[in-house]
């Protein structure tokens, strides 16, 4: 059974510093897909950055880069020059690919942005 | 472009009292699920549907039950609610191609 382990219940980062949120999961597949999502306090689920499997290079969105370490099962979120707005809880979640469609999500990291 | 939209949005009920949560999607997506929220939890999985017609048990099924009525709505009915079914619920929806989940608003329900 797939799942996702977030170590880290909360953080904390000085505006403008590096903060990176990790994430490990489990999984026999050797096809799928890799996200993190943002949940401001308004409670809407964001996605903010998708890695798929298959690709060795690491997806970048502006801000907001990923360290994925496929043999070591590792998908960390780094975001850089953290902004207030980036306070937030995040969550990390996989699904698998081909007919694997259950998305699972792990327990969320809390970050914190201090001005 | 409406997405994923949820009904209601927040809603109170006494224990024993029957309800269904709402959710219907405007992607065209063939996948679509049920999640609660709990503090600590994170989002856990309650049921999911690959398509019309079929349905899967998450990690969270006891207490619930799902309605794939066509491609665009999915249900989720509390048959005889508890206090420990007080919870924020998430519907979402994802397509084949494009592999990330679209979520709706949330529904906060409080049992008591």
């Amino acid at each position: 059974a797939q799942t996702v382990t977030q170590s880290q219940p909360e953080m904390s980062v000085q505006e403008a510093e590096t903060v990176t949120l990790s994430c490990t999961y489990d999984t026999s597949e050797s096809d799928y897909y890799l996200f993190w999502y943002k949940q401001p306090p308004s409670r809407q689920m964001i996605l903010v950055i998708r890695q798929e499997a298959y690709k060795q290079q690491n997806a970048t969105e502006n801000r907001f880069s990923v360290n994925f370490q496929k043999a070591a099962k590792s998908f960390s979120l780094k975001i850089s020059d953290s902004q207030l707005g980036d306070a937030a809880m995040y969550f990390c979640a996989y699904k698998g690919g081909g007919s694997n469609y259950k998305l699972t999500f792990g327990k969320g990291t809390l970050l914190t942005v201090n001005p | 472009n409406a997405g994923v939209t949820q009904t209601p949005k927040f809603q109170v009920l006494k224990t024993g009292q029957s309800m269904t949560l709402q959710c219907a999607q405007d992607m065209n997506h063939n996948s679509m699920y049920w999640y609660r929220q709990d503090p600590g939890m994170g989002l856990r999985l309650i049921y999911y549907s690959a398509s019309e017609g079929t349905t899967d048990k998450g990690e969270v099924p006891n207490g619930y039950n799902v309605s794939r009525l066509n491609k665009r709505e999915f249900s989720l009915r509390l048959e005889s609610a508890a206090p420990s079914q007080t919870s924020v619920y998430f519907c979402a929806s994802s397509g084949y191609r494009i592999r990330e989940a679209f979520f709706g608003q949330g529904t906060r329900l409080t049992v008591v």
